[in-house]
């Protein structure tokens, strides 16, 4: 049963655009979720984080924002650079984070120059 | 940089043989999670641990897989007799005492079973 739910395997954009990546959950226990990055061979990078009392949160070029009712968060990159060409894992947590996170399958972002 | 050292980075078993990897965590961090993501796939809770304590397995197999963090020394997480299916890239991560969700990892070790 996957929790957390990430549709798009993978995701191009052209440098200088925008990159939206989409991520659904099912379980309406979760009320804190993060954003990390993986470059092959390395581990996840923790990137941003949101609670469930906020729709949205920024941190510089990274956008998260959270719609409760529709169980969806996204996480916009602005503007996109070759750099954040990545895989990004979507994940939830219950007990604001103080229990496992669960993760979802990740999509790959190119980002072309 | 003292973030979260795992080793072995790559290990070869054959079927029947034992695993062991091993997480040191950050300095400072008493809260170890070790993580499993098989091809294709998202990363898979396993275990959660702090210091010479199970909190939570819940995601661990209740077969050949165990796991330890003693008061000294790296975390350990041990499967016996791997097959096939075992072959995968296990993360360790950790977080500091007050455990914000926010979780350090390390680069995994990937395990091969031929």
């Amino acid at each position: 049963d996957q929790q957390v739910k990430q549709n798009s395997p993978s995701l191009s954009v052209q440098e200088g655009r925008i990159s939206i990546l989409n991520c659904d959950y099912t379980n309406s226990m979760f009320d804190y979720f993060l954003w990390y990055k993986k470059y092959p061979a390395e581990g996840p990078t923790f990137l941003i984080s949101i609670s469930s009392i906020k729709d949205k949160n920024e941190d510089g070029r990274f956008t998260v924002f959270l719609n409760k009712s529709a169980k969806h968060l996204s996480l916009h990159i602005v503007p996109s650079q070759p750099g954040d060409s990545a895989v990004y894992f979507c994940a939830a947590s219950r007990n604001s984070g103080n229990t496992p996170l669960v993760f979802g399958k990740g999509t790959r972002l190119s980002v072309i120059a | 940089n003292a973030g979260v050292m795992q080793n072995p980075r790559h290990l070869v078993r054959r079927r029947g043989q034992e695993a062991r990897l091993r997480c040191s965590p950050v300095k400072g961090h008493s809260h170890v999670y070790w993580y499993r993501q098989l091809p294709e796939e998202g990363l898979k809770f396993m275990v959660y641990l702090q210091k010479e304590n199970i909190i939570d397995e819940s995601g661990m197999p209740k077969e050949r897989f165990s796991a330890e963090f003693p008061k000294e020394g790296p975390s350990i997480l041990r499967i016996q007799q791997v097959v096939r299916g075992d072959s995968a890239a296990y993360f360790c991560a950790s977080s500091p005492d007050k455990n914000t969700g926010e979780l350090f990892f390390g680069e995994g070790s990937r395990l091969t079973v031929l």
